[in-house]
């Protein structure tokens, strides 16, 4: 069975400060890709990341990056110089062999940036 | 380009009652997939469908059902409304179905069950 875990509740943070939502993923298929969407207040869930299994190397893209373990089954995003309109649930999901294209989400983390 | 439109925004229904949803993927994606998203909790899955076939489906019990279209537009249907209902229902499209290709979401209809 595969599962999503995002134990940060919430996050709260002061602009420009980074922010690192933790995710930890537990699959049996060696096969699979992981995301990374961001849910605002008005609802709909923006793709921002995906890295496939195979692939460990961590990347930047403008103020977000990325830690892929598959050692500790982790893969964590950050948000570099957070601002305002970064607050927002996000989401981790994970999609595998077993089960293609049925995503499997964490229950999500708030963050909150204030100015 | 248009992105996945779902219609209606908003709904109030009542217990018992039936509904349908409805969802336009994006040009060219022929994948669609609907979810259901309790307050304060992540997207469940429901159905996915590719090329007007059912590929998955999640653990929601025999009310809920789903069909797509030739144009690979989409209607999730519920019967006998519960309250447990009420919640946003996403609707996603993809080129294929699953894997590297991301799934992007409309901005969900939001079904409330009094």
């Amino acid at each position: 069975a595969q599962k999503v875990t995002q134990a940060q509740t919430e996050i709260s943070v002061v602009e420009k400060e980074d922010v690192t939502l933790d995710c930890v993923y537990e699959t049996r298929d060696t096969t699979y890709y992981l995301f990374w969407y961001k849910q605002p207040p008005s609802g709909e869930l923006v793709f921002l990341i995906r890295r496939n299994s195979f692939d460990e190397q961590n990347e930047i893209s403008g103020r977000y990056s990325w830690n892929f373990q598959k050692s500790t089954s982790s893969f964590n995003f950050t948000i570099t110089a957070s601002q305002v309109v970064d607050s927002a649930v996000y989401f981790c999901a994970l999609d595998t062999t077993d089960s293609w294209g049925k995503l499997q989400f964490g229950a999500g983390t708030q963050v909150v940036v204030t100015p | 380009d248009a992105g996945v439109t779902q219609s209606p925004t908003h709904l109030i229904k009542t217990r018992g009652q039936h509904v349908t949803l409805r969802c336009s993927p994006i040009s060219g994606h022929k994948s669609v997939s609907w979810y259901q998203q309790v307050l304060g909790q992540g997207p469940q899955f429901i159905f996915q469908y590719y090329e007007k076939e059912e590929r998955g489906r999640g653990n929601f019990p025999d009310r809920f059902s789903a069909r797509q279209f030739p144009n690979y537009s989409s209607e999730l249907n519920v019967n006998a409304l519960l309250l447990g209902d009420s919640a946003l229902y996403l609707c996603a499209s993809s080129l294929v179905a699953g894997g590297y290709q991301p799934q992007h979401f409309g901005d969900g209809t939001r079904l409330s069950i009094l």
